[in-house]
């Protein structure tokens, strides 16, 4: 089944605390990228990935970390997370950037920082 | 800043109506559009693009777009209680990157 997956589905964790949230794709595709929702702010992207070793800032990139070593693989790496880091976040990736291909959605991580 | 506009709602209509929803967007470069459905909690579902000016078509969703106008609609025929979630309206900017609204809340009341 084509899919992208994400790990965990929901984290708690303390202020400081490294964590990483997983994010791996079996569609082959090029694109990845990270989204942050939260409410009444809608989705935000927080970085993009356009392929191995390519990455870039979205709109909302302060606080966190990507790396795209392999093309199925785009992990979220929040070094030092903070309260205001908490929120739902999903991970999104598409064949192309281009013409009539959508994103695929991963279900989501619920984040909480406390 | 790239914008996309959608009214908030929530938009309520009756089973069996039309559900109607607008959204405007400021980048003129954008060529394809797309509308998602989000469930609460869950994570956005693909429901339609369109590239071309005019109308799409598929099954009860009728999505139209006026290119001129900067603006694109989703119109869903025969409302179902299970339509009820919060549509995305989502065109894709000059970076090849989607732009997404903040949703329209649709509640179909039985």
């Amino acid at each position: 089944e084509a899919q992208v997956t994400q790990n965990p589905r929901y984290l708690i964790t303390v202020t400081g605390k490294k964590l990483t949230v997983t994010c791996s794709q079996n569609m082959n595709h090029e694109y990845m990228s990270w989204y942050r929702q939260d409410p009444g702010l809608g989705l935000r992207q927080i970085y993009y990935s356009m392929n191995v070793e390519v990455t870039d800032k979205g709109d909302v990139p302060e606080g966190y970390k990507v790396s795209r070593k392999e093309k199925r693989n785009f992990p979220l790496i929040l070094e030092s997370p903070s309260p205001n880091q908490t929120s739902l976040y999903f991970c999104a990736s598409s064949a192309q950037t281009a013409g009539a291909y959508g994103y695929t959605f991963g279900s989501g991580t619920r984040l909480t920082v406390v | 800043q790239k914008e996309v506009e959608q009214n908030s709602g929530p938009l309520s209509v009756p089973e069996g109506a039309i559900a109607s929803l607008n959204c405007t967007y400021s980048d003129r470069v954008s060529q394809s559009f797309f509308w998602y459905r989000q469930y609460s909690g869950k994570s956005p579902e693909l429901i339609m693009s369109i590239y071309s000016n005019g109308d799409k078509e598929d099954g009860r969703f009728t999505a139209q777009l006026n290119k001129a106008s900067q603006y694109v609609s989703l119109l869903i025929r025969d409302s179902q209680p299970s339509d009820s979630a919060t549509y995305l309206c989502a065109p894709r900017g000059s970076q090849g990157n989607l732009i997404f609204g903040k949703g329209t809340k649709l509640s179909v009341k039985p």
